[in-house]
């Protein structure tokens, strides 16, 4: 099945620090989500974006759906111990829901 | 309130054997979907169940994989033959349906960790 280029595949930051990750495909979509998955969890949803060009903030997270519909990014502000996980974007199409390979994300204090 | 709940939460079989693996989605919720998420990876669609729809089979990887959800409510995945390809871990997520206005959220459950030895 199709799945989305996301990158970075890893981060390691300080606390502290700003986190910026994309996702592209060559596919549009009619949505795009953020999600981030804990060990042993299933992924829990973060933002959803429902327009080209919409760019939505959820406390310290900052999405935005690109213009193009085939693109988006996550931006973490002022990372924090407890933002450490697997963050997947996802498109959405239909029914149909088509991952990205997931940044892992480790913050070191 | 209860969320989607999967069980085993943990499956070792040997190859050849058939497994099957239960979703219990969250009550009144009338979409379900199952996913494949291999180590390291995103995650793959299998199969997507709408109301008493017939279900979106696109997804499964081969005719050794089958899904059923009884009575709209509880589904079962179901592998025949076991492969090693098959370890995995798989997640069931529910959602209220289409037809709402704007994005159909979905709920993830933990997930059963498939090992085929």
């Amino acid at each position: 099945g199709q799945q989305l280029n996301q990158s970075p595949q890893s981060m390691f930051i300080q606390e502290g620090e700003d986190v910026s990750m994309n996702c592209t495909s060559s596919s549009i979509f009619n949505t795009w989500l953020w999600y981030k998955q804990d060990p042993g969890e299933g992924p829990v949803l973060l933002i959803a974006l429902y327009k080209a060009g919409e760019l939505t903030s959820n406390g310290r997270l900052t999405a935005q759906f690109g213009i193009t519909r085939k693109d988006s990014f996550l931006n973490i502000s002022a990372s924090i111990p407890s933002d450490v996980g697997i963050y997947f974007c996802a498109g959405q199409r239909g029914n149909q829901f088509y991952f990205g390979t997931g940044t892992s994300l480790t913050v070191i204090p | 309130g209860a969320g989607v709940s999967q069980s085993p939460s943990n499956k070792v079989t040997e190859k050849g054997k058939d497994v099957e693996l239960r979703c219990d989605p969250i009550s009144g919720h009338t979409a379900l979907y199952w996913y494949r998420q291999s180590l390291g990876q995103g995650l793959e669609f299998l199969i997507y169940f709408q109301g008493n729809s017939a279900p979106d089979k696109s997804g499964l990887p081969s005719d050794r994989f089958s899904a059923e959800r009884t009575g709209g409510s509880v589904s079962t995945l179901t592998i025949q033959r076991t492969q090693q390809e098959d370890s995995a871990v798989y997640l069931c997520a529910s959602s209220l349906g289409w037809g709402r206005v704007g994005y159909d959220e979905q709920y993830f459950g933990p997930g059963t960790r498939l090992t085929v030895t």
